[in-house]
């Protein structure tokens, strides 16, 4: 099965700066996906980002918010941009593995704290 | 609009059986999923049913019925490793994951 990796796993930010998380999977994948879970809290899916193409906002977020790279088909990153304390939450890359249309697995997170 | 509903805390005895309970409302369905998280990691794939019945993988079953929007997580022998939240999710008819909020099952010695 494929690996994942997140980086950083952790970051302490000031308000009012950006910063840019990184996914990484170990096989090629078409859809990667990109979610926030604050506290206590289950996942909301911020955007789906397939290679080749725009990512695909959910409601509530916008691309000058969070703006996706996918430049290939092992790799994408989310910024969060222009951070308040309100950003502060875990931020998961999550992947469909090839051949499958239904299972997603997770990378391990970034915990972002926003001060 | 699409929701799902499961317990926000369960608590249960070491070597015993619980049952967590989903219900789910999507528009479309494609299967539902079972996910367990453990406290700062991320969430690991359990189950995903999408016929009707009972899956079997060792300690953990689900099951589903699709006609009363209704899974449920079942798991026997309970070891004090199980203490994690469990997340259900439905799949829609565009195979977006709609998650509920996870039930945190608290094992006791």
């Amino acid at each position: 099965s494929a690996v994942i990796s997140q980086k950083p796993s952790r970051d302490i930010c000031q308000r009012g700066t950006s910063l840019t998380i990184q996914c990484q999977v170990d096989s090629q994948v078409t859809m990667m996906f990109w979610y926030r879970q604050q506290p206590g809290q289950s996942l909301t899916l911020i955007a789906t980002a397939n290679q080749g193409s725009e990512a695909t906002y959910e409601s509530g977020f916008v691309i000058d918010k969070f703006p996706i790279s996918r430049p290939n088909l092992t790799f994408s990153t989310l910024t969060v941009s222009n951070m308040s304390p309100e950003d502060s939450s875990i931020y998961l890359c999550s992947f469909r593995p090839p051949g499958s249309s239904v299972e997603q697995y997770f990378g391990p997170g970034t915990r972002l704290t926003v001060t | 609009g699409q929701n799902i509903d499961q317990p926000t805390e369960m608590t249960a005895t070491e070597g015993a059986i619980v049952q967590i309970n989903c219900t789910y409302q999507t528009s479309g369905f494609n299967g539902l999923f079972w996910y367990q998280q453990h406290a700062g990691e991320a969430p690991t794939f359990l189950s995903y049913n999408v016929l009707d019945g009972l899956e079997e993988k060792g300690r953990f079953s689900s099951f589903l019925s699709r006609s009363k929007g209704y899974s449920y997580l079942l798991l026997k022998e309970l070891q004090m490793k199980d203490s994690a939240s469990y997340l259900c999710a439905a799949m829609d008819s565009n195979y977006q994951l709609i998650w509920g909020a996870g039930t945190k099952l608290i094992i006791k010695p």
